[in-house]
């Protein structure tokens, strides 16, 4: 069965540090990961995707995901986090054997404080 | 801003009564899917739509009906067989060109049901 597990439900980090928000999937052959983030009362927007090939994924606003095949993960990251960078942020893999069906994560509240 | 308009954005509404959610798209997207967020619980699916006149159960379908009459539009009806409809409901459409496409997602219904 496919799925995503993101180990941490809240993830807090100072404004002008690193950040790492995980995940960790599970799905036979290759993984058509992607990261969302959703503010609060506001729908899901699209962060960015794997690409297969690329181990290190940049997408909107700075973030990056960590493509670790042996570790079956896909990171999300962001060198320098902003406070406006506080939102809930979800991974999720869509199935190979079902076009339309995607899993998602439980997701992972990002406090970044001043 | 062109794209997924969920209206109403708030939605209150007696026991025993059914509610229509309204999802209307104009990014000429071929499949359209509901999904429903709870607290802790990432999205789960509960009908999507792949072409007009044609719609498939999700996840969690029961208490919940759908119709695809126009390619723009797919209204989700809560009905009062759902057990727990309070919820943060967000429609999403697809492209459909390609496994890794993203979902664009709606700014969600939020349904309190009392």
């Amino acid at each position: 069965a496919q799925s995503v597990a993101q180990p941490e439900d809240q993830v807090n980090v100072a404004e002008g540090n690193p950040l790492t928000v995980k995940c960790t999937y599970s799905v036979s052959g290759n993984p058509y990961l992607f990261w969302y983030v959703q503010y609060p009362n506001r729908g899901l927007q699209f962060l960015l995707k794997y690409i297969t090939g690329d181990n290190l994924v940049k997408g909107s606003y700075g973030f990056e995901a960590e493509f670790n095949k042996s570790q079956t993960s896909f990171h999300l990251k962001k060198p320098s986090a902003l406070v406006s960078d506080s939102a809930l942020y979800f991974c999720a893999v869509r199935d190979r054997r079902n076009f339309n069906k995607f899993y998602f994560g439980s997701g992972t509240k990002l406090n970044v404080k001043p | 801003d062109g794209g997924i308009t969920q209206s109403p954005k708030y939605l209150f509404r007696k026991e025993g009564q059914n509610v229509t959610l309204s999802c209307e798209q104009n990014l000429n997207h071929d499949a359209m899917y509901w999904y429903r967020q709870d607290p802790g619980q990432g999205l789960r699916l509960i009908y999507y739509s792949q072409i007009v006149n044609d719609f498939q159960k999700g996840d969690i379908a029961e208490g919940y009906s759908v119709s695809r009459e126009k390619k723009e539009s797919f209204p989700l009806t809560v009905t009062s067989a759902q057990k727990n409809p309070t919820a943060f409901y967000l429609c999403a459409t697809d492209a459909g060109t390609a496994f890794n496409s993203p979902l664009h997602f709606g700014n969600g219904t939020r349904l309190t049901v009392t």
